[in-house]
């Protein structure tokens, strides 16, 4: 089946400083990419839509400034948080939509994003 | 715009018995329903989706969902719960149009006591 692979599982960083998480698609090509934010026992926030080539779309509220997102390939988007704070402490989980016969969005594994 | 609705943040059965998790959605086209299951700190695993095809929807691990327009819901069970069946889940929706965008329900925590 199909598989997204997410880098780092989990990340301390200090505060100020920016962080870069990758998500790739293995097996398949992926045209639109998601990023989500979950907080502690809570329900995934979309943040934005990755397209390969374009730029993101960004969810209402969600700084494009702070939360940098590329889709330079089919298999790769990136989320960079930007001059990280404590407060963007966080559960991120990306997803990848594969077309076709077997359409569906399969998701990384999520990536613990600790600032200090 | 679309959206789901999943009620009961906390479901508890005991081991063996029958596990019912709803979840109503709400959609101007007709909907990609998904449920998903996340155990702590770890990605979603989809269980199953509903494509309209056949509008009971089995899935992985005993689990299976009935769509039902009249009702615009698309409950989860499982006619015996087993203790590896305690973990989060999701409802989730998609109207497949160019946004594509998934919005998830708020989750409920399944307990499953021995």
């Amino acid at each position: 089946g199909a598989v997204v692979s997410q880098h780092p599982s989990w990340v301390i960083c200090k505060s100020g400083t920016s962080v870069k998480i990758e998500c790739r698609s293995l097996d398949f090509q992926a045209t639109t990419m998601f990023w989500y934010r979950q907080f502690p026992k809570q329900s995934l926030m979309l943040m934005a839509t990755s397209n390969e080539g374009s730029k993101a779309t960004y969810e209402q509220g969600v700084e494009k400034d702070k939360f940098l997102i590329n889709h330079a390939s089919l298999t790769l988007s990136t989320l960079t948080v930007t001059s990280a704070h404590p407060e963007d402490s966080s559960f991120y989980i990306c997803s990848a939509w594969e077309e076709g016969a077997n359409y569906g969005y399969t998701f990384g594994s999520g990536t613990r994003l600790t600032v200090v | 715009a679309q959206s789901v609705t999943q009620l009961g943040s906390h479901v508890s059965v005991s081991e063996g018995a029958l596990v019912l998790l709803r979840c109503n959605y709400s959609s101007s086209v007709p909907p990609y329903l998904f449920w998903y299951v996340q155990y702590p700190n770890q990605g979603l695993q989809l269980l199953l989706k509903y494509t309209s095809a056949a509008t009971l929807v089995k899935g992985i691990n005993g689990f299976e969902a009935e769509f039902k327009k009249s009702e615009t819901s698309f409950h989860l069970t499982k006619p015996s719960a087993h203790m590896s069946d305690a973990a989060e889940y999701f409802c989730a929706v998609s109207d497949g149009g160019a946004t594509n965008k998934l919005i998830f329900g708020t989750g409920t925590l399944l307990a499953v006591q021995p």
